[in-house]
């Protein structure tokens, strides 16, 4: 458990309504992830953060926003949600493992509904 | 560019040895990293390769041959709890902590 914790669990809102998902971790991790995860597409990396408003885009940021102004939350945006957006999103921390790399953690994940 | 490919499902007894394959093309090579991810749940970290061979961690196996871009998922004496996707996933090189998912693959254990 790498004390990952993500709200909501599931939403569902209508087409043009902002939506911002939290990620919260407790282990001061330095890097942070959005993913969303569709079927057909595997998991595809929209933003990341290598440290408190330090952020970069992934393979499919647009449409998206994130934020970190502090350590423990990583904030992903949906501006104006469109129906092309509905999937599952994690968020993942990286860690190190014993005589390796950092790898990945992920979190419960936020089923999210745009109608 | 990154392409990773692996077979979108396969299914297997109860019991048996199952083998997903991975293959990759990136633009670097740090590592390659095999996950779990049941339906409806998050994916968790089975294995990592980074050297050539085989590493083995419990009924799981994973093997890399980076001169090949190949790599497999040993799964051993399945059981019914082995039904899952199984992602492969590659770090495209020094200094970078990203991650590229391949598609995953579903298999099915039947009886």
């Amino acid at each position: 458990d790498a004390g990952i914790t993500q709200s909501p669990r599931h939403k569902v809102t209508e087409t043009g309504t902002p939506v911002t998902l939290r990620c919260h971790q407790t282990e001061n991790h330095r890097y942070m992830y959005w993913y969303r995860q569709d079927p057909g597409h595997g998991l595809r990396l929209i933003h990341y953060s290598y440290g408190v408003k330090d952020t970069d885009k992934g393979e499919v940021s647009d449409g998206y926003s994130v934020s970190r102004s502090k350590t423990e939350d990583f904030l992903l945006t949906l501006e104006s949600a469109t129906s092309s957006q509905t999937s599952v999103y994690f968020c993942a921390i990286s860690d190190l493992l014993a005589g390796g790399p950092e790898t990945q953690y992920f979190g419960p994940g936020t089923r999210l509904l745009v109608l | 560019g990154q392409n990773i490919d692996q077979p979108t499902e396969m299914t297997a007894t109860e019991g048996a040895i199952v083998q997903i394959n991975c293959t990759y093309q990136t633009s670097g090579f740090n590592g390659l990293f095999w996950y779990q991810q049941h339906a409806g749940e998050a994916p968790t970290f089975l294995s990592y390769n980074v050297l050539d061979g085989l590493e083995e961690k419990g009924r799981f196996s994973s093997f890399l041959s980076r001169s090949k871009g190949y790599s497999y998922l040993l799964l051993k004496e399945l059981q019914m709890k082995d039904s899952a996707s199984y992602l492969c996933a590659v770090s495209p090189g020094a200094g970078s902590y990203q991650l590229t998912f391949g598609k995953g693959t579903k298999l099915s254990v039947i009886p």
